[in-house]
């Protein structure tokens, strides 16, 4: 059965720390995402990666950085948390042209205080 | 710029009501269009897709149509259950290019009372 987990379903964390939030999939999926979500916005892709090493970013990277050192693990990174960083965080895999779609993980709910 | 707009919730039905959630695109070339749902504290799973115009997808009880000529991905069921509250996401995807990054839209809550 198809799996991506995310290390924590809850976190708290206070301004100014170095936040990491893991994703692993057993799915050997090239591809791996991170979402966050929020109310009436929906969820919005701050990264994505397509191969290991490689990342691009999505339509908020802004204080965010991510690193996948190996295939199934995609990590996102907070340098320095801020208050506005509170949030749903969503990690998904696949979506390759041959994997039409994304899996998601459970979410981890980041509150920064 | 590729968009998906659906209706705002909440919607509140009874159970065995009839569901419609409105969901319209704006997309260059031809998108595959999918409908995901994601259940109280959980994250989100596909529910179904479509990746042409007049495909149907269906799943569950739920379906939706693609309709090119309208650029609309209704989703419907006939009869809901208590059980189908979950927030419910339209979203896109361009084909093409190595990765396929979804478009989301900002979901629609679904509440069905007993």
């Amino acid at each position: 059965d198809v799996k991506v987990t995310q290390s924590s379903r809850y976190l708290v964390k206070r301004t100014g720390e170095k936040v990491f939030l893991e994703c692993v999939q057993d799915m050997d999926h090239e591809n791996m995402f991170w979402y966050r979500q929020d109310p009436g916005l929906g969820l919005r892709l701050i990264y994505f990666s397509y191969d290991v090493k490689m990342k691009e970013k999505g339509d908020i990277p802004e204080g965010y950085s991510v690193s996948r050192e190996k295939k199934e693990r995609f990590s996102l990174i907070l340098e320095s948390a801020s208050t506005n960083q509170t949030s749903m965080y969503l990690c998904a895999s696949g979506g390759s042209p041959s994997t039409d779609t994304q899996y998601f993980g459970p979410g981890t709910r980041l509150t920064v205080l | 710029g590729n968009s998906v707009t659906q209706m705002e919730g909440p919607v509140t039905l009874s159970e065995e009501a009839f569901l419609t959630i409105n969901c319209t695109y704006t997309a260059t070339g031809y998108p595959s269009l999918f409908w995901y749902v994601q259940y109280p504290g959980e994250g989100l799973q596909l529910l179904l897709k479509a990746t042409k115009a007049d495909d149907k997808g269906s799943n569950k009880g739920f379906e939706a149509t693609y309709r090119k000529e309208t650029t609309s991905f209704h989703l419907e069921k006939g009869s809901v259950q208590v059980s189908d509250s979950a927030v419910y996401f339209c979203a896109l995807r361009n084909r093409g290019g190595a990765t396929n990054k979804l478009i989301f839209g900002t979901g629609t809550l679904l509440a069905v009372q007993p």
